[in-house]
C-alpha cells in the first residue's frame, strides 16, 4: 500500500464549479498534513496546512479525519488560475527523523 | 531574503558523465531535503541532510548517487555515470528544523541525459 494515495484524475471542471480532492495515508503516527500545488514544470508550493478541526482559506477548505486516515481539499467557485496539480502531503517519522511524503498528485483543469 | 536556490536550472549530460546539482537553502535553514520527480510522476524522497550529516538516505539509489551538505557552501547531489533513466527534475527543499512545518522548495534542476 502506498504511503499517500490520491485520485490521480484528471479532473476537468467548468469555471465556477466546486471540486473536491481526496487522499488517504497509511502511517497512523503521522502528525502533519498539507496540500501543495504544483504548476506545470514548476516547484511545489505550499497551499495550506491541514488541521484536525478543519480549516479554510478563502475558497479552499481542508479537512482531516484521523480515524479514517483521510484528508480532503475542497475548492469553491473555481478559477482558471486554479488549474494545477494538487499534492497531498503527509509527514513520516523514520527513526526519529521526519520527512514529507508526497502523493502522486491530482491534476485539475478549469475550463472557461 | 532569498528562497532556496538551485543551480543549474537545466543540465544536459551524456550517458556515463557525472552530474552535480547544487542547492543553497533559505538563510538560517539547517535542514535540506532532496526529491526526484520523474516525468508524469509524483515527488519521491531521496535524502535528508543536516550540516555535515546525512540523516536519512533511504530514498537514494544504492549506487552512483551521493549527497552532502558541508559546513560551508551548498548541498550537493552527485550522480556518477548517468544513465537515461536519471533524467528527471530534482528538487531541493529546506526547513528551519525537522519539525511539523512544510518545506520551501527550490525551482529544481532538470537533468536530461542524452
Amino acid at each position: 500500500r502506498k504511503e499517500v494515495e490520491q485520485d490521480p484524475g484528471p479532473f476537468n471542471v467548468p469555471e465556477g464549479a466546486t471540486v473536491a480532492f481526496n487522499c488517504t495515508y497509511s502511517n497512523s503516527a503521522s502528525q502533519s498534513f498539507f496540500w501543495y500545488r504544483q504548476d506545470c514544470r514548476k516547484e511545489p508550493k505550499l497551499l495550506m496546512s491541514v488541521y484536525s478541526s478543519g480549516n479554510e482559506d478563502g475558497r479552499f477548505t481542508a479537512q482531516l479525519n484521523r480515524a479514517s486516515q483521510y484528508i480532503s481539499l475542497l475548492i469553491r467557485d473555481s478559477k482558471l488560475s486554479d488549474s494545477a496539480t494538487y499534492l497531498c502531503v503527509v509527514n513520516a517519522i523514520i527513526q526519529g527523523a521526519q520527512k514529507l511524503v508526497f502523493g502522486q498528485g491530482t491534476r485539475l483543469t478549469i475550463n472557461p | 531574503n532569498a528562497g532556496v536556490m538551485q543551480n543549474p536550472r537545466h543540465l544536459v549530460r551524456r550517458r556515463g558523465q557525472e552530474a552535480r546539482l547544487r542547492c543553497s537553502p533559505v538563510k538560517g535553514h539547517s535542514h535540506v531535503y532532496w526529491y526526484r520527480q520523474l516525468p508524469e510522476e509524483g515527488l519521491k524522497f531521496m535524502v535528508y541532510l543536516q550540516k555535515e550529516n546525512i540523516i536519512d538516505e533511504s530514498g537514494m539509489p544504492k549506487e552512483r548517487f551521493s549527497a552532502e551538505f558541508p559546513k560551508e557552501g551548498p548541498s550537493i547531489l552527485r550522480i556518477q555515470q548517468v544513465v537515461r533513466g536519471d533524467s528527471a527534475a530534482y528538487f531541493c527543499a529546506s526547513s528551519p528544523q525537522n519539525s511539523n512545518y512544510g518545506y520551501t522548495f527550490g525551482s529544481g534542476t532538470r537533468l536530461t541525459v542524452v
